[in-house]
């Protein structure tokens, strides 16, 4: 089944500079990427997500690209702002409707 | 607001209980998905129905059982706690080319 590996586990940032999160999955019939963001007492959240046929998605300040051939995908935060700071989630879906498989999270601090 | 709804927030029991967690999904959404997340384990997939039918099994313990209603509510039945159960429990639900929303959780505690 798919394994999604997700770096680092911990990032601290000063605020306005940017924050870099990287994944790697397994299968390669894995075809689309959504990132989440898990604020304290809450559940994740959807911030953005990318489909195997393109190779970068931008929304604002944030981006995810995706490499198919390196089966590895990350999510791009720029002027990072105090409240960027949350636990972000990575999770690859195969063929649609199966469930999605998540990376273990990493918890952005951004210093004000 | 993600329009997924869980009941209760929090739930405090005694090992050797069983308790039940539910969930409503978003208007429209006929898959009902539930994860569990412990600390530093990420969100484990338990189970997926599918307009009441179950549609895929993830790493469920066999004391751990779920349902979905005709009225696509979901409830996840946990019983035998061990304090090992202690975790959030997420419902997560998804339409036809819609992305998967959560809800804000169940906090069981297991004492």
């Amino acid at each position: 089944g798919e394994n999604v590996e997700q770096h680092p586990s911990t990032l601290s940032v000063q605020e306005g500079d940017s924050a870099v999160i990287k994944c790697t999955y397994s299968d390669s019939a894995s075809n689309y990427f959504p990132w989440y963001k898990q604020e304290l007492g809450k559940g994740p959240q959807l911030i953005i997500d990318i489909r195997s046929n393109v190779g970068e998605k931008k929304d604002q300040r944030i981006a995810v690209t995706l490499n198919k051939t390196a089966k590895h995908f990350s999510l791009h935060i720029t002027e990072t702002q105090p409240e960027d700071s949350a636990v972000y989630f990575c999770a690859a879906e195969a063929s649609g409707n199966t469930p999605l498989v998540f990376g273990k999270g990493t918890r952005l601090s951004v210093i004000a | 607001d993600s329009g997924v709804t869980q009941t209760p927030k929090h739930l405090i029991t005694a090992t050797g209980q069983r308790v039940t967690l539910r969930c409503s999904p978003r208007s429209g959404d006929l898959s009902v998905y539930w994860y569990q997340q412990s600390l530093d384990q990420g969100l484990q997939f338990l189970i997926q129905y599918y307009n009441g039918e179950e549609r895929a099994k993830g790493n469920i313990l066999e004391r751990f059982s779920a349902q979905q209603f005709p009225d696509l509510h979901s409830e996840l039945n946990l019983s035998s706690l061990e304090l090992g159960d202690s975790a959030l429990y997420f419902c997560a639900s998804s339409g036809p080319n819609t992305p998967l929303h959560f809800g804000n959780g169940t906090r069981l505690t297991v004492t």
